[in-house]
C-alpha cells in the first residue's frame, strides 16, 4: 500500500466552474476525512466518513460542496460554482477505527486555485 | 477563534540549538497529536499522547501532554536542518465530534546549517 492518494495534485479553474477531487485512502482504513488548509493556517475540518456513511459535516461545507464515498472505498469532493475564496489546499486523510485514539495518514493534497 | 493556540508562530535557529514549541487550549482533549508538514505536502503524524502528564520521546524529539490535558509541548534537542517544517498540534475531544481533529495554526521552524 502506497498510502493515501489524492488527484489531481494541482487544479486551476475559473470562477464559477465546478471541480471534483478524488481521494483513495489506505485500503483497510474505514474512516476518511476531508480538510481544507489555507496559507498560514492549520487544516480545517470539512467532513468525514465511516465506511460509506457521512457522519459529520462542518459549517464550512456550504451547499456548493458535496462529498461522497460510494461503497466505502475512494471518496470525491465536488465544489460547484467555485469562488476565489475556495482557493486552498484540500487534504484527505484516512484512519482505522480500532481503539481510539489513532492518528491520520494524510495524502499530499490537491492545491486548488480559482482565478 | 482557534481552539488550539500554538507558539511561537515562527522560529528560526542554528543547527545544534535546542527549542520548545507550545500548544495551548482552554479545552480538555481526550488525545493530542503532533504532525510535521513540509511545503506542498500533507501533514505527517509524529506522535499521539493520551494520558495527562504523559511524556513520549522520538529520537531527539520529546513530547509532553499537560496534566489537565489542555496543553502540550514539543522539545527538540540539537536541531538539524532536516527538522525544518511546520509543526502542527491537533486535539480530539469526546462527544459527538469523535472523528474530528482540531488543528492549531502551527509553528514554522527553520533550522540553518
Amino acid at each position: 500500500d502506497t498510502g493515501v492518494s489524492q488527484n489531481p495534485r494541482h487544479k486551476i479553474t475559473k470562477r464559477g466552474q465546478n471541480v471534483t477531487f478524488r481521494c483513495d485512502p489506505i485500503s483497510e482504513h474505514n474512516r476518511l476525512y476531508w480538510y481544507r488548509q489555507t496559507l498560514g493556517q492549520g487544516p480545517e475540518f470539512l467532513t468525514y466518513f465511516q465506511n460509506e456513511a457521512q457522519l459529520e459535516k462542518s459549517r464550512l461545507l456550504s451547499d456548493r460542496f458535496s462529498a461522497e464515498r460510494p461503497k466505502g472505498s475512494f471518496s470525491t469532493l465536488e465544489i460547484q460554482r467555485t469562488e476565489q475564496g475556495d482557493s486552498a489546499m484540500y487534504l484527505c486523510a484516512s484512519s482505522l477505527l480500532i481503539g481510539e485514539p489513532r492518528g491520520y495518514t494524510f495524502g499530499s493534497g490537491t492545491r486548488l486555485t480559482v482565478v | 477563534t482557534q481552539l488550539l493556540e500554538q507558539s511561537p508562530q515562527f522560529l528560526s535557529i542554528q543547527e545544534g540549538e535546542n527549542l520548545t514549541v507550545y500548544c495551548n487550549s482552554s479545552s480538555v482533549f481526550s488525545s493530542l497529536q503532533w504532525y510535521r508538514q513540509e511545503p506542498g505536502e500533507g501533514p505527517v503524524l509524529l506522535v499521539t499522547v493520551v494520558t495527562g502528564g504523559e511524556v513520549k520521546k522520538l529520537k531527539r524529539l520529546t513530547f509532553q501532554f499537560g496534566d489537565a490535558r489542555k496543553d502540550s509541548s514539543l522539545h527538540i534537542t540539537a536541531a538539524q536542518p532536516g527538522d525544518t517544517g511546520l509543526y502542527l498540534c491537533a486535539g480530539r475531544s469526546g462527544g459527538s465530534t469523535l472523528g474530528r481533529l482540531y488543528f492549531g495554526r502551527g509553528t514554522q521552524l527553520t533550522v540553518w546549517p
